[in-house]
């Protein structure tokens, strides 16, 4: 079993519409949780981290992490065709090596 | 800044053959990776360095050698290619001063077609 589970999609919305994102893991030392956008053929950018069980907004972006369920989520709220990338999760237990997800493809169609 | 460099982008060998991956990075930080990126397979990290003169083994270091004589190089080595090792390799680097998420900066990949 994988320490880090992401449905790979692909995952097709209309643009406005609300894109939601989950990560389940299995390693409880796991600490912090970031969320990397990888356009096509680019390498991967930090989007997003928390560090803490709740909710952390940064625009039309929101984190979501739920420890007692291992659980995490990323909301993207009124998507727009420049958000259709992949996104991968990944988490870290406060060592250098992170742990990544197989990442979800997302297209949001005009 | 150019941030993190990669050569080849493409790449095609046949069985057998070796061949090195290069990277560099002008950000003078202290921590460098390699993953390969596979469907469904997510990153999964090959070796790491947290320095000159110093790396370790990842995940899935089968296959692959470093090795860290800069601050700003971190070559692959592919020793004798297998199909296996098709895949699209990413280096990336990152800073201890980067807080303990240790965001990483990846550089654009390179496509190896082991044929």
């Amino acid at each position: 079993q994988k320490e880090v589970e992401q449905d790979p999609g692909p995952l097709s919305v209309p643009e406005g519409a609300i894109v939601s994102l989950n990560c389940t893991y299995s390693n409880s030392a796991f600490q912090y949780f970031m969320w990397y956008r990888q356009y096509s053929r680019k390498g991967p950018e930090l989007l997003m981290y928390t560090y803490s069980s709740g909710n952390k907004e940064d625009g039309r972006f929101t984190a979501q992490v739920d420890k007692s369920s291992k659980y995490i989520s990323l909301f993207i709220r009124d998507s727009q065709p420049s958000d259709s990338a992949t996104y991968l999760c990944a988490m870290n237990s406060n060592d250098y090596k992170l742990s990544f997800g197989a990442g979800t493809t997302v297209t949001v169609r005009a | 800044n150019a941030g993190v460099t990669q050569t080849p982008k493409f790449q095609v060998l046949k069985t057998g053959q070796s061949m090195t991956l290069q990277c560099a990075q002008d950000m003078n930080h202290e921590y460098m990776s390699w993953y390969r990126q596979d469907p469904g397979m997510g990153l999964r990290l090959i070796h790491y360095s947290v320095g000159a003169g110093i790396t370790d083994q990842g995940e899935v270091p089968n296959g692959y050698n470093v090795s860290r004589s800069t601050t700003e190089d971190f070559p692959l080595r592919l020793l004798s290619a297998a199909p296996s090792q098709t895949s699209v390799y990413f280096c990336a680097s990152s800073s201890p001063d980067g807080g303990p998420t240790n965001e990483q900066f990846f550089g654009p990949g390179t496509r190896l077609t082991v044929l």
